[in-house]
């Protein structure tokens, strides 16, 4: 079966600062797909970035990156130049591909609590 | 504008007063999922469906019924609400080809 782990509840980064957030998967299919989303306090799911099992390259979308790091099962999202609305909490979640059914079900973390400060 | 919508977005019911809360997408999308959202245990699917008349059980099905009698929508139909089934719930829905999942805004329900 597959699992997240997100084992840092919650963060604190000042302003200006890089952060990286810890998540770590297991699954035994070799296809599958890694995803971090962002909650504010507003409750609304924000897709922030995508990465691929066969993905040669580290995902990167604006000041967010993705460090894969295939062998650990590790894919950390790392955030550039945090700004204070950043402050949210963050899901990682991950899509097997080789699951049937499932509807392309989503296995989520338990999430991270971040909170930039100045 | 591509989306997925939830109704309500925030209900306060009691104990065994049966509800329904309705997932519409404009987007065509075979896929739809629902999913609860608790602290401490992030989100887990409770039903999903994979085109109309097509559904089934995700990982927390109890207590839930859902349908698909068309393509753009799935309710989430509780028969009997209890306190448990507190949480914030989540509709999303995708197609097989794409990593990309849409999310409703979620449905806030409190069950006193």
């Amino acid at each position: 079966a597959q699992k997240i782990t997100q084992t840092q509840p919650g963060m604190f980064v000042q302003e200006k600062e890089a952060v990286t957030l810890d998540c770590t998967y297991d699954t035994s299919d070799p296809s599958y797909g890694l995803f971090w989303y962002k909650q504010p306090s507003s409750g609304e799911m924000i897709f922030l970035i995508y990465q691929g099992s066969y993905d040669q390259q580290n995902a990167t979308e604006g000041r967010y990156s993705l460090n894969f790091q295939k062998a650990r099962k590790s894919a950390n999202l790392v955030i550039s130049a945090s700004q204070l609305g950043d402050s949210a909490m963050y899901f990682c979640a991950m899509r097997d591909w080789e699951l049937t059914g499932g509807g392309n079900k989503l296995t989520f973390g338990t999430g991270t609590q971040l909170k930039v400060e100045l | 504008e591509a989306q997925v919508t939830q109704n309500p977005r925030y209900l306060i019911t009691v104990t065994g007063k049966k509800l329904t809360v309705t997932c519409s997408q404009n987007m065509n999308h075979e896929y739809m999922s629902w999913y609860r959202q608790d602290p401490g245990l992030g989100l887990r699917q409770i039903y999903y469906s994979m085109n109309v008349e097509v559904t089934d059980k995700g990982d927390v099905p109890e207590g839930y019924k859902v349908s698909r009698k068309e393509k753009r929508n799935f309710p989430l139909i509780l028969e009997s609400p209890s306190p448990n089934q507190t949480s914030l719930y989540f509709c999303a829905s995708a197609v097989e080809s794409s990593y990309e999942q849409y999310f409703g805004p979620g449905t806030r329900l409190t069950v006193t």
